[in-house]
Order: C-alpha cells, then sequence, then structure tokens
C-alpha cells in the first residue's frame, strides 16, 4: 500500500529526495512517518507528518536537515533531505498508522551518501 | 527520550520451542503504548504486537504481548519455521519514538 522512490547515491553536502506513494483512503487518514536502517543495523526513527499536514516532528539527528511533507495533488508523501552526511546512509522506509503507531511499511528504498 | 534495553540479543532454539523477548524501558511508558516488530532478511518490518499486548490484524496467536511500565514481554509459544528473525520493540508513548536493539531468534 505504501510504495517509496527517489533513494540512490549522493554526495557528503548534497541533497536526495524520497517519495512515499499511498492509496487515497492511507493519504486522507494516516499519519506519515520515515524510518531508516543503516546497513546491518536496528531501526531508528527519523520524522513524522500528521494526516492533514499541520504539524510535523524530527529527531534530532535530522532536524534543520530533512523536511518531511504531503503532495495531496498526487497523494504522495515527500522527504526532502538536504546537507546529507555518510551517516544518513540506510534503507528508509515509509510508515503510516493511525497516530503514532507504526501499522504499515514500505518496501524501502537505500540511500547511500558517499563521494 | 525513553531508551529500549532488548534481551537477550539472540536466542536460539527449535521449531516448537517457546520464545520469550524482553524488552526493558528507561522510564514508564505512557498509556502502554508499546509495540513489537518481527523483521525477516531483506524485508520491512512487520507490526505484531501494540498497546502492549493486542494483536495486530492477521498475526497468528501464537503470538503474545504482555508487561506494563517499564517492563515488556513478546511470547511466541510454540516457534514456526517462518518465526525465525529479529524482533524489536518500540515506544509510541513519547517524541522521539525509539526502538529497542533487537534480538535474533535463530534456529
Amino acid at each position: 500500500h505504501l510504495v517509496e522512490s527517489g533513494g540512490g547515491l549522493a554526495q557528503p553536502g548534497g541533497s536526495l529526495r524520497l517519495s512515499c506513494a499511498a492509496s487515497e483512503f492511507t493519504f486522507s487518514r494516516y499519519w506519515m512517518q520515515w524510518v531508516r536502517q543503516a546497513p546491518g543495523k536496528g531501526l531508528v526513527w527519523v520524522s513524522l507528518i500528521l494526516s492533514d499536514g499541520t504539524g510535523a516532528v524530527y529527531a534530532d539527528s535530522v532536524r534543520g536537515r530533512f523536511t518531511i511533507s504531503r503532495d495531496t495533488a498526487k497523494n504522495t508523501f515527500l522527504l526532502q533531505m538536504n546537507s546529507l552526511r555518510a551517516e544518513d546512509t540506510a534503507v528508509y522506509y515509509c510508515v503510516g498508522g493511525t497516530g503514532w503507531l507504526m501499522k504499515s511499511w514500505g518496501q524501502g528504498t537505500l540511500v547511500t551518501v558517499s563521494s | 527520550e525513553i531508551v529500549l534495553t532488548q534481551s537477550p540479543g539472540t536466542l536460539s532454539l527449535s521449531p516448537g520451542g517457546r520464545a520469550t523477548l524482553s524488552c526493558r524501558a528507561s522510564q514508564s511508558v505512557g498509556a502502554n503504548y508499546l509495540a513489537w516488530f518481527q523483521q525477516k532478511p531483506g524485508q520491512a518490518p512487520r507490526l505484531l504486537i501494540y498497546d502492549a499486548s493486542k494483536r495486530a490484524t492477521g498475526i497468528p496467536d501464537r503470538f503474545s504481548g504482555s508487561g506494563s511500565g517499564t517492563d515488556f514481554t513478546l511470547t511466541i509459544s510454540r516457534l514456526e519455521p517462518e518465526d525465525f528473525a529479529v524482533f524489536y520493540c518500540q515506544q509510541y508513548a513519547s517524541d522521539p519514538l525509539t526502538f529497542g536493539g533487537g534480538t535474533k531468534v535463530e534456529s
């Protein structure tokens, strides 16, 4: 139900924008989050946006560099990632749910930050 | 920030065995907003348990969650071959959301 895209290779200091396509039902009702997983490591929460887009929250490690948003016309959630660092290298999962609960996960998209 | 500590790091069991996984929080988890996820290699995590003890849709009843406050447990009553995976606990009571480090259940 959730399909991520936009991952790839970026240079340190560069930018990437991730997209998460959702059904109309999911888009209108779910709070959406991004969770990442570095290679061989555990899960780390990144950001969340409310179902109506009126508020967003970020992990300290990405605040000021990443921006989460919604594209209503395309039923798509976005994660704009700027000033990328090597430690941002990870699989990024788009996750939807009611409130803070992580109910439904996308398949993930790999972001690699390297020169 | 609520820190979640999972134990053991690895659990070696046989199919048909009983698995007991622990998740301890550094402070009380409000409203018992504690979830458990299963992740198999190369796959996205899957929600198993939420609100500490409620099974998610489609999850077999051999999976059960219990606990409150700072101590939580995931029990798999009879391990099936498809259950071997890494399991994570996660709290969604307060910002920032946090995960435990994971427990690998292996055969």
